[in-house]
C-alpha cells in the first residue's frame, strides 16, 4: 500500500493568515492526490482533486499543487470556517490511502 | 444534489456481523459513471478505504486486502442502496463508517459522503 504522510500534524493560525500543508507519498502517484476537510462530528468534504482542481463550491482561497510524491495545500487567507482537519488521499491505486491529517486551529 | 443516508446499528457484539446500508438520492446505484465506496475512520487507524461496488454491464466489487476475507458489499437496485457486511468483528473494527460516491468513476474522488455511523464492537 502507498503510505501518505503530512506535515505539520497541527498548526495554529489566525484569520487572514496564509496556511500551507504538505503531503508526501511513499511512491510516485503522479497527480492522483485529493484533499479533504473535516470538521468535528462531520464527514470529510472534498476540497481539491487531481492535485489542483477545485471541487465545485469550494472557495478560491484554497489551492493545491505538486506532482509525483510531494504535494501542497494552500489557504491564502484563512477564514473562521476553515479551522478544521485536512487530509490528503492518494487515488493512484487501491487501496486508496490517506494521510494522518493536519489540524488547523486558532492561534 | 446527491445525498447519501446511512443506516444500521451502532453496537455489534464481537464475532458477529456488522451491517450498514447507504441509501442514495439524486443518483443511481446502477450508474455506469460512478462507484460506491465504504470508508472507516478510527483514532488508531485513521481513514481507511474498505471497498467499492460499481456497475459496468455487471456488478463488480473491490475490497481492501485488510478486510477482503470478511467483507461483502452488495447493492439493492429496487431501493437504490448499497450495503456493507463485515463478518467476525472484533473491537479493532470499532470506527465511524462512511459511505461515499466516487463521482469520477474509479478515480477515488469521493464526494459526497454519508453522515457517518459510529459502530462500536463490544459485548
Amino acid at each position: 500500500d502507498i503510505q501518505m504522510t503530512q506535515s505539520p500534524s497541527s498548526l495554529s493560525a489566525s484569520v487572514g493568515d496564509r496556511v500551507t500543508i504538505t503531503c508526501r507519498a511513499s511512491q510516485s502517484i503522479g497527480s492522483y492526490l485529493n484533499w479533504y476537510q473535516q470538521k468535528p462530528g462531520r464527514a470529510p468534504k472534498l476540497l481539491i482533486y487531481a492535485t489542483s482542481n477545485l471541487q465545485s463550491g469550494v472557495p478560491s482561497r484554497f489551492s493545491g499543487s505538486g506532482f509525483r510524491t510531494d504535494f501542497t495545500l494552500t489557504i491564502t487567507s484563512l477564514q473562521p470556517e476553515d479551522f478544521a482537519i485536512y487530509f490528503c488521499q492518494q487515488s493512484h491505486n487501491t487501496p486508496f490511502t490517506y494521510g494522518p491529517g493536519t489540524k488547523v486551529d486558532v492561534k | 444534489q446527491v445525498q447519501l443516508q446511512q443506516s444500521g446499528p451502532g453496537l455489534v457484539k464481537p464475532s458477529q456481523t456488522l451491517s450498514l446500508t447507504c441509501t442514495i438520492s439524486g443518483d443511481s446505484v446502477s450508474s455506469n459513471d460512478v462507484s460506491w465506496n465504504w470508508i472507516r475512520q478510527s483514532p488508531s487507524r485513521g481513514l481507511e478505504w474498505l471497498g467499492r461496488t460499481y456497475y459496468r454491464s455487471k456488478w463488480i466489487h473491490h475490497y481492501a486486502l485488510s478486510v477482503e476475507s470478511r467483507m461483502t458489499i452488495s447493492q439493492d437496485t429496487s431501493k437504490n442502496q448499497f450495503s456493507l457486511q463485515l463478518n467476525s468483528v472484533t473491537p479493532e473494527d470499532t470506527a465511524v463508517y462512511y459511505c461515499a460516491r466516487d463521482w469520477q468513476g474509479l478515480l477515488g474522488v469521493l464526494d459526497p459522503w454519508g453522515q457517518g455511523t459510529l459502530v462500536t464492537v463490544s459485548s
